[in-house]
């Protein structure tokens, strides 16, 4: 298994212009989180998956924003009419929902993140 | 709440220099705590964890132990190499999410 990988790596739009981030976890990992890292902070907490139910939104997830994972697979992150505040980096993770083969549900493995610079 | 404190940097280093990041969390119970790395250009990399009181953690050098008297999980390595260059992430692991600090800046000078 090659990681957890994101596309695009970067993305430049316009204000009021929708975007949409793809992430694919690691294949057996049943648990897929999105978090927002902006300049000189720690990643900060959107949602997450387990399998294809969302189990967890985020207050920071407004209306603007909707994250799907309809097969229990990948998983898109739209952000509609964006704002120039929803500049960020969105990382995604994954882990496994139980613990098993000496990988534990609290660990989790992050990709290179998609950078989004709203003009 | 659960929340994580990291000391400010940029931590500024020669080549072979002990290294030292402060790392205070405040939390309900006795969570995981981790030490990720962020290269330059590139994602997070778990460096390493401890997931009860007493328990060091260690790994390509680094290590931390969870200190839950203190609630620290400072981060120490011995002898620093200008490949350690990176920024630093103390997290703890809330209700199923990572809860990390705002990172720490480490520039090593050869």
């Amino acid at each position: 298994d090659t990681g957890v990988s994101q596309d695009p790596r970067h993305k430049i739009t316009k204000r009021g212009q929708n975007v949409t981030f793809r992430c694919d976890p690691i294949s057996e990992h049943n648990r897929l989180y999105w978090y927002r890292q902006t300049l000189g902070q720690g990643p900060e907490f959107l949602t997450y998956f387990q399998n294809e139910a969302q189990l967890e939104k985020s207050r920071l997830l407004s209306d603007r924003f909707s994250a799907e994972r309809p097969k229990g697979s990948f998983s898109t992150l739209e952000i509609q009419r964006t704002e120039q505040g929803d500049s960020a980096m969105y990382l995604c993770a994954s882990s496994p929902a139980w613990a098993s083969g000496g990988q534990s549900t609290d660990t989790q493995y992050f990709g290179p993140g998609t950078r989004l610079t709203v003009l | 709440g659960n929340s994580v404190t990291q000391m400010e940097g940029p931590v500024t280093l020669s080549e072979e220099a002990f290294l030292t990041i402060n790392c205070t969390y405040t939390a309900t119970g006795y969570p995981s705590l981790f030490w990720y790395v962020q290269y330059p250009g590139e994602g997070l990399q778990l460096l390493l964890k401890a997931t009860k009181a007493d328990d060091k953690g260690s790994n390509k050098g680094f290590e931390a132990t969870y200190r839950k008297e203190t609630t620290s999980f400072h981060l120490e390595k011995g002898s620093v190499q200008v490949s350690d260059s990176a920024v630093y992430f103390c997290a703890l692991w809330g209700t199923d999410k990572l809860i990390f600090g705002t990172g720490t800046r480490l520039q090593v000078f050869p």
